[in-house]
């Protein structure tokens, strides 16, 4: 089964709204990695935190690590068209060689 | 640089057919897995590789096979195809363990009849 559940499943927003995506484990996270694929396309890497309580910027895109290192988030301010795809968040829970992706959420803009 | 290339892009077997999907990266990396996307169920580790030699079950190993014999290749094979093997399947390899992302081949689109 999911080792790291994905909240929500579907997002469906007007250009210009904010987007929220969330990752949650049961277990301690020893780092949690976001990807993003496009509709048709592969996976791509977006990001990786590794610290406690940790936030990183890329432009319009926020990521967080929960301080106890079983929730991540990322959000996106003012949505564009181009950020249309289904975003991933990854872990590799106990075994650093294993790594899980979670079920992804599908986001939709509307222009 | 190539990347992650990924052959057949399309596929379509018939039951109890084998085959092998190929798997090659030319940028030295270590770690290289393979992984199922179905939909709603995201992305689901079949097998995995350390490095050339070594290779070890994920989620979903049931029914597939790997090998490691070049840090280059990691191809899946198939034994015996059933429907429930209808899926994406992305191959994507990593520097090594830590903080380095997986690059992902552009998949193989699977259908078993």
């Amino acid at each position: 089964g999911q080792q790291v559940m994905q909240i929500p499943q579907y997002q469906h927003v007007q250009e210009g709204e904010d987007f929220t995506t969330y990752c949650n484990s049961s277990t301690t996270l020893s780092n949690i990695q976001w990807y993003k694929q496009r509709p048709g396309g592969h996976p791509v890497f977006l990001i990786q935190l590794v610290k406690s309580g940790e936030v990183k910027k890329q432009k319009r895109l926020t990521f967080q690590f929960g301080e106890a290192k079983k929730n991540s988030s990322l959000h996106i301010t003012a949505t564009q068209t181009t950020d249309v795809g289904t975003y991933f968040c990854a872990s590799t829970l106990y075994n650093f060689n294993k790594f899980y992706f979670g079920s992804g959420t599908k986001l939709n803009v509307k222009p | 640089n190539a990347g992650v290339t990924q052959t057949p892009k399309f596929q379509v077997l018939k039951t109890g057919q084998s085959m092998t999907l190929q798997c090659a990266q030319d940028m030295n990396h270590e770690y290289m897995s393979w992984y199922r996307q179905d939909p709603g169920m995201g992305l689901r580790l079949i097998h995995y590789s350390v490095g050339a030699g070594i290779t070890d079950q994920g989620e979903v190993p049931n029914g597939y096979n790997v090998s490691r014999s070049t840090t280059e290749d990691f191809p899946l094979r198939l034994l015996s195809a059933a429907p429930s093997q209808t899926s994406v399947y992305f191959c994507a390899s990593k520097v090594s363990a830590g903080k380095y992302g997986y690059t992902f081949g552009s998949g193989t689109r699977l259908t078993v009849v």
